[in-house]
């Protein structure tokens, strides 16, 4: 079945450090790829997506790229801040877009 | 706009008790979803829904059981609370359009503790 591998966390950045979050995954057919992002104490809230490959999916600095021949979608920063420390998950959508398959999410702490 | 509401925030049951958690949607969409997050971990699927009628088994069904009486609501229910139940719950609903591509939204979560 599919399924999503994060890496390991916690990470931890100081503030206008450089964050790549690695994300592949093993699915058939073509799943559109999403990051979501959990504050303390919230749901999560979508951060991008990529629904085809090649596709690159960006939001308030962060971006992923939809890598098929590498089947992943890790996820980058620039110069990271406070206000990104969460927790980021990795998900993917089934073959028939009803159900998504989440990575186990990974903490990122940025330091002043 | 409200988006996804549930209620309660928080509770704590006794083993054996039973409750029924609510979720509702304000954006009209047909897909919706209940998962729960145990500490350090991912989420895991336990039923969905894709329109009012039609319910269907996640991952981790075992303990629950749902109903979709309407498109807005999608109330979860726990029929024999055990420890092993003690979690975060997250009710999350979808668009229909577009097959996978439209991105899930989510309320901000029910925790509940059995001891």
């Amino acid at each position: 079945g599919d399924s999503v591998t994060q890496m390991e966390g916690p990470v931890t950045l100081s503030e206008e450090a450089f964050l790549t979050i690695n994300c592949t995954y093993t699915a058939t057919g073509y799943p559109s790829l999403f990051w979501y992002v959990q504050y303390p104490g919230e749901g999560l809230q979508l951060l991008l997506k990529a629904t085809k490959a090649d596709d690159k999916g960006s939001n308030k600095g962060f971006e992923a790229t939809y890598r098929k021949e590498t089947t992943s979608f890790h996820l980058e920063k620039g110069s990271v801040q406070v206000s990104d420390s969460a927790v980021y998950f990795c998900a993917l959508s089934d073959s028939s877009g009803s159900r998504l398959t989440f990575g186990e999410g990974t903490q990122l702490t940025v330091n002043p | 706009n409200a988006g996804v509401t549930q209620t309660p925030k928080f509770r704590i049951l006794k083993i054996g008790q039973s409750m029924t958690l609510q979720c509702a949607q304000d954006m009209n969409h047909n897909y919706m979803y209940w998962y729960r997050q145990d500490p350090g971990m991912g989420l895991k699927l336990i039923y969905y829904s894709v329109g009012a009628g039609i319910t269907d088994k996640g991952e981790v069904p075992n303990g629950y059981n749902v109903s979709r009486s309407t498109t807005e609501d999608f109330p979860l229910r726990l029929e024999l609370a055990a420890p092993s139940q003690t979690s975060v719950y997250f009710c999350a609903s979808r668009s229909q359009q577009g097959v996978g591509n439209q991105p899930q939204h989510f309320g901000d979560g029910t925790r509940l503790s059995i001891l």
